[in-house]
């Protein structure tokens, strides 16, 4: 079956520090890739995505590129703020699914920003 | 915010007992996704339904019940409650079909405690 794992934290970081959490998935086919980020008591929010090999998502300064060959999705951002500090979740939607909107998550990586 | 709305967002129950979780879709979305997130299973998918049909399962159990209204509201009712369904719930919504790629939108989770 499907199966989404990332790098477990928390992760510590200073404000500017460079930041990467690690991404790898399996399944069948050729699924879209997500990742998701959840601020404390709110819901998940999209934060970039990239539907087919060597797509690269970005938003808000936050880079991932869809690699097939080593079936990963790192998330990457140059210059983390205090204000990124949150839970960030990684995710497939599988193609063969019955629905794009059942997505399989990672167990999802808590990234603490200091000043 | 964004534009789903969950209530309760705390509930407290004993084991044994019956809930009903609701949720409000953005305007004009027709798709509701139910997720539960525990610390023990992660974000798992529960059930979607589309425009007042079911449209695809997850890992949602027997005990565990949906469905979506006429108005688009959904209910997610959780009966023979035990200890391990302490979690919280997240209802998403999108717009479209199974088969269009968009984005999830979450709203903030229902706690669920059972005691």
């Amino acid at each position: 079956g499907n199966s989404v794992t990332q790098m477990e934290g928390p992760v510590t970081l200073s404000e500017e520090a460079f930041l990467t959490i690690n991404c790898t998935y399996t399944a069948t086919g050729y699924p879209s890739l997500f990742w998701y980020v959840q601020y404390p008591g709110e819901g998940l929010q999209l934060l970039l995505k990239a539907t087919k090999a060597d797509d690269k998502g970005s938003n808000k300064g936050f880079e991932a590129t869809y690699r097939k060959e080593t079936t990963s999705f790192h998330l990457e951002k140059g210059s983390v703020q205090v204000s990124d500090s949150a839970v960030y979740f990684c995710a497939l939607s599988d193609e063969v699914s019955d629905s794009w909107g059942k997505l399989q998550f990672g167990a999802g990586t808590q990234v603490v920003v200091t000043p | 915010d964004s534009g789903v709305t969950q209530t309760p967002k705390h509930l407290i129950t004993a084991t044994g007992q019956r809930v009903t979780l609701r949720c409000s879709p953005r305007s004009g979305d027709l798709s509701v996704y139910w997720y539960q997130q525990s610390l023990d299973q992660g974000l798992q998918f529960l059930i979607q339904y589309y425009n007042g049909e079911e449209r695809a399962k997850g890992n949602i159990l027997e005990r565990f019940s949906a469905q979506q209204f006429p108005d688009l509201h959904s209910e997610l009712n959780l009966s023979s409650l035990e200890l391990g369904d302490s979690a919280l719930y997240f209802c998403a919504s999108a717009p479209g079909t199974a088969t269009t790629n968009e984005k999830l939108f979450f709203g903030s989770g229902t706690q669920l405690s059972v005691l």
